[in-house]
């Protein structure tokens, strides 16, 4: 049931490269948002986007971006990767309203940056 | 600034053991608190509280929620090879923008052994 799709799975790359990842979803979910999960320190929030013209940085934005192409779609950007990028990156949706706090996630695209 | 604060950080137990995991956090605007499981990848969604004293339950996992000492436990009684993933507890803020947003603890890796 891939309801939430990324892309790519895995990616390795090199510092200074230019990175994308894609999220899609079938939900129809008003919500997405991208985590990076390192070990230790659970899910850390990076951006969020409430619908298509609403984008939020999250806890730890810095040197990424996204874009928020349609409903269905959440890209994130690293401009330019460094090592310490490297990590597991979540996509999710969630539907909006009250009492909707559960949060759907992707399989993950595991990066990393040599 | 949310945070919450998962213990043990790992746990290491033989099947049929009883285990408790505790979740507490500090939320300026709480909302609800769920619990994860995550086995290889995409964390799984096991349980939201939003009211003190009311245990969710789940076959052999149950949960419940302190609202007054800010803190939640998890239960898995009888646990199971198939129990072994990383639990995560977070908290959903009930804040203006930041409605419906999670913050996740560090999660607690749980072990089981034959």
């Amino acid at each position: 049931d891939a309801d939430v799709t990324q892309t790519p799975r895995n990616r390795i790359t090199k510092t200074g490269k230019r990175i994308m990842l894609e999220c899609s979803q079938t939900k129809g979910h008003d919500r997405m948002y991208w985590y990076r999960q390192d070990p230790g320190l659970g899910l850390q929030l990076i951006y969020y986007s409430f619908d298509v013209k609403d984008i939020n940085k999250g806890e730890i934005s810095d040197g990424y971006s996204v874009s928020r192409q349609a409903q269905a779609k959440f890209s994130l950007s690293l401009e330019s990767a460094i090592p310490n990028q490297t990590a597991l990156y979540f996509c999710a949706t969630s539907l909006a309203g009250q009492g909707n706090n559960e949060q759907f996630f992707g399989p993950g695209t595991r990066l990393t940056v040599l | 600034e949310d945070k919450v604060v998962q213990s043990p950080l790992s746990l290491v137990v033989h099947e049929g053991d009883t285990v408790t995991l505790n979740c507490s956090y500090e939320v300026t605007n709480f909302r609800s608190l769920l619990w994860y499981k995550q086995e290889k990848k995409a964390p799984t969604f096991l349980f939201m509280l939003t009211s003190s004293g009311i245990e969710k339950k789940s076959g052999r996992l149950s949960s419940i929620l302190d609202k007054k000492e800010l803190f939640s436990i998890l239960n898995i009684t009888a646990t199971q090879t198939g129990d072994s993933a990383i639990y995560l507890c977070a908290v959903a803020n009930a804040g203006g923008t930041s409605y419906g947003k999670l913050t996740f603890g560090q999660g607690t890796i749980l072990t089981v052994h034959p």
